[in-house]
């Protein structure tokens, strides 16, 4: 089964408003995380990353935060803008090799004018 | 711009046809990646190379074939298409313990 889900298939906030995005994964081995975010017909676009050893990590407009106790992965985006419009994925990847990622299902992100 | 480029960006095949798919980074990376992504759904690994001249399975790998041809080049094989194996593909390529990049994808429909 996945190792890594998103709670929502859709989310839909008003533009200027925040947002804010889950997921949970199952594997406590797990010890490098990144969100992606994809744009209709392109690749996955790197957002933001953390590791295990962190608890937040912020970007420009973006934070990421984590909780290990709840295996639980976060996505908050300040100000959403008609941009953001994408389908966002949280990834995890296991033992710190070259071994790939695994990704959840997605969470498409909808933006309300 | 520097990335991960793929070849070609769409096709249609026939059953039992094969192809490859070219993927080539000019980012130095050790490791490069190839995935499928199908419709509603994350992205899944199908074959990883965590070096040159190292090549393993990932979580699907049944149909598929690949090489690493040199640091820079890792390709996908596919060597009986089958209509289950319509997706669109992905390669990256990435520096561990960060750094993943992924190309724009490979469109494919076999029919």
């Amino acid at each position: 089964g996945e190792s890594v889900g998103l709670h929502l298939p859709t989310l839909s906030v008003q533009e200027g408003d925040n947002s804010i995005i889950n997921c949970a994964y199952s594997n406590s081995a797990s010890d490098y995380f990144i969100w992606y975010k994809q744009e209709s017909g392109k690749g996955p676009q790197f957002i933001i990353d953390i590791r295990s050893n962190m608890d937040k990590r912020q970007g420009q407009r973006v934070t990421v935060l984590l909780n290990k106790t709840v295996k639980h992965l976060s996505l908050q985006i300040a100000a959403t803008q008609p941009g953001d419009s994408a389908v966002y994925f949280c990834a995890e990847r296991v033992g710190g090799g070259a071994d790939g990622l695994t990704f959840g299902k997605g969470t498409h992100l909808i933006i309300q004018p | 711009n520097a990335g991960v480029t793929q070849t070609p960006k769409f096709q249609v095949l026939k059953t039992g046809q094969s192809m490859t798919l070219q993927c080539a980074q000019d980012m130095n990376h050790n490791s490069m990646y190839w995935y499928r992504q199908d419709p509603g759904m994350g992205l899944r690994l199908i074959y990883y190379s965590a070096s040159e001249g190292t090549t393993d399975k990932g979580e699907v790998p049944n149909g598929y074939n690949v090489s690493r041809l040199n640091k820079r080049e890792f390709s996908l094989r596919l060597e009986s298409a089958a209509p289950s194996q319509t997706s669109v593909y992905f390669c990256a390529s990435s520096d561990p313990p960060d750094g993943y990049t992924f190309g724009s994808g490979t469109r494919l429909t076999v029919v």
